[in-house]
This record gives C-alpha cells, structure tokens and sequence, in this order.
C-alpha cells in the first residue's frame, strides 16, 4: 500500500472559501471511488462516490470529479467550514477486490 | 440505528501477546472488513468476510487472523504482537457488492498501542 509517513498534505483554507482535494489513483481497472473523511479518533467517515461511468457527482456542498485519461480524482467542498477540518482519503474499489485507499490530505480551515 | 460497533475503543498490549479485537455490523449488513491504520497512514486492508467465509485478505503474516459469527460479529486476532502493530485498527460492515454507505460504513476503531 501506499505511504505518506508521519506528514500527510495539508490544505489550509479560509472560512468560507471553496476547498479541492485531489487524488491520483493507481489501478485503471477500478471502477468506484470514494471519498471519506476522517477527524481525529474516528473511523473514516462516507462523503460521497461515483462510479467510472461519469465524470462527476454531486452532493451537498461537495462535488468529486473523475478524471480516468489521467487517473485522477478530486473533491471539491463549496463553502468550507470549520467543522470540515479533518483528513480526506480517496479510495478505489477495483472490481472484486476490498477498497485501497489513496494517501490523505489534511484540510485546515482557518475561521 | 446502531453503527459499527467496535471494541474495545483503547488498549495496550505487551510485546509477544495475543490480542482479540471485536466488531458487530449494521443490522443487516453481512460483510465485515478490517483495516489496519497507522498513525499518519491511510487505512491498510486485512481482511474481508462474508456469510462466515473469507473473502480476502490483503498482505499481513500469519500472525493475523480473523473469523465471522452467524450473527455476522466478527472478531480480528493478532498474535505474537510486534512494536509495529501499534495502530488503530478500523472494522467495516457493508453489503457484499453494496455501494457508499451500504458498501463500506466503518466503526471507529480499535487503538492498540504495544509497549
């Protein structure tokens, strides 16, 4: 699996502002994602997914966007509070086989 | 409705034991996963199991085994425990080919922390 040691990405971003977490995905046979948030002590928390048929989803005040011709993912947040403050992993369901997850980001949010 | 529900929440555990690691699904929810994550880390896959049976296990020793209940309980046992094994150890119920929450809901976890 993958490894970002003891120092994961960190987003920091103003109250308010909108907030784009990305992902680089490994296995071009995966055909679900999803997007969790984790905030300290807690297991990971289902924000939103999308299937390898569309290019783009959205939720409330979040939207991922998928990108397979460069295997990327992103997640965009509108309107970032501060209760948004946690890590966000990406993961990826190849067909049959458990979900990998992609390296965190730490998203700030600076009121 | 009850989540995943995981216990115990914290323990600590010597070198060279045996620690037994428990996990009740959602109601309904026949598949159990567990992950190993390590502080700073992604969550790493250990096991999944569903209706009792194994249905996979990603790239741990022996030392680690797992086991589902008819009541689809399921309990994670790790044995010989290493320095290394300290991490929170995340167990998630799902649908067998369910999607989003009815995929993959997790608990929020187990810390083991090896002294």
């Amino acid at each position: 699996g993958e490894s970002v040691g003891l120092h994961l990405p960190t987003l920091s971003v103003q109250e308010g502002d909108n907030s784009i977490i990305n992902c680089a995905y490994s296995n071009s046979a995966s055909d679900y994602f999803i997007w969790y948030k984790q905030e300290s002590g807690k297991g990971p928390q289902f924000i939103i997914d999308i299937r390898s048929n569309m290019d783009k989803r959205q939720g409330q005040r979040v939207t991922v966007l998928l990108n397979k011709t460069v295997k990327h993912l992103s997640l965009q947040i509108a309107a970032t509070q501060p209760g948004d403050s946690a890590v966000y992993f990406c993961a990826e369901n190849p067909r049959n086989t458990p979900l990998v997850f992609g390296k965190g980001t730490r998203l700030s949010v600076i009121a | 409705d009850a989540g995943v529900t995981q216990s115990p929440t914290h323990l600590i555990k010597t070198r060279g034991q045996q620690v037994t690691l428990r996990c009740s699904p959602i109601s309904g929810h026949k598949s159990v996963s567990w992950y190993q994550q390590v502080l700073g880390q992604g969550p790493q896959f250990i096991f999944q199991y569903y209706e009792k049976e194994e249905r996979g296990r990603g790239n741990f020793p022996d030392r680690f085994s797992a086991r589902q209940f008819p009541n689809y309980s399921s309990e994670l046992n790790v044995n010989a425990l290493l320095l290394g094994d300290s991490a929170l150890y995340l167990c998630a119920s799902g649908t067998l080919g369910g999607e989003g929450k009815q995929g993959y809901t997790f608990g929020s976890g187990t810390r083991l922390t090896v002294v």
